[in-house]
């Protein structure tokens, strides 16, 4: 069983194309996240939301959303593809208990 | 600022030789700190983690971590690596309260050398 689960794990695209990743977390945590991965591997946070709140780092352009239909999914919507969106996006969840992040293997996302 | 340093880049040791990682944080208040693997195509899976009592920390696949807070140090070790090590070592620190907060290093990718 896959805890934390995303598609597509590859997509290419082309610039100014509307994509959208999808999530889901079976371990029946309360937050949900997204992160991005650049070439060279740094990670960042985007997203995290819960059915409280959403907290947007203010450093990722409002192309990015988020869109939640319950507490086990988090899909990425990215409008308006941009080359320097090429990176590896990576979903993740954690409970309230102050559990440590749990992470999706990642979709790797090439702009062409 | 809140920041996490791995300094080693990239590091090669031989199979069955021991390893150390590096990672150094600056943090306002007291840390939760963690190490992350990622192996190749994969997302990032938790070795261990600290907030509290015994500063040697034990986790998954034989490796341990131990907080120094003289030194700003938790520095992850293995007695003995294996080929399968071979994955790219990610330390963060971040609040008790809010896994929102956490920040990650750059990262240091261990080779294994036959």
């Amino acid at each position: 069983d896959t805890a934390v689960s995303q598609t597509p794990k590859y997509l290419v695209t082309q610039m100014g194309n509307d994509k959208s990743i999808k999530c889901e977390q079976n371990l029946g945590h309360d937050t949900m996240y997204w992160y991005k991965q650049d070439s060279k591997k740094f990670l960042k946070i985007m997203f995290s939301y819960n059915n409280k709140e959403l907290i947007i780092n203010e450093t990722v352009p409002n192309r990015f959303s988020p869109k939640s239909p319950d507490k086990a999914h988090l899909n990425l919507h990215i409008n308006s593809l941009e080359l320097g969106d090429s990176a590896v996006y990576f979903c993740a969840s954690s409970g309230e208990d102050n559990s440590p992040l749990h992470f999706g293997n990642g979709t790797r996302l090439t702009v062409t | 600022a809140q920041s996490v340093t791995q300094p080693d880049i990239h590091i090669t040791v031989s199979e069955g030789a021991s390893l150390e990682l590096r990672c150094n944080y600056s943090y306002g208040a007291t840390p939760y700190l963690f190490w992350y693997v990622q192996s190749p195509g994969q997302g990032l899976q938790l070795l261990l983690k600290y907030f509290s009592g015994d500063t040697l920390v034990q986790g998954i696949k034989g490796f341990e971590a131990e907080f120094k807070r003289s030194q700003s140090s938790f520095n992850l070790r293995k007695p003995s690596v294996h080929w399968s090590d071979a994955a790219e070592y990610f330390c963060a620190v971040g609040p008790y309260s809010s896994a929102s907060k956490i920040i990650f290093g750059s990262g240091t990718r261990l080779s294994i050398r036959p």
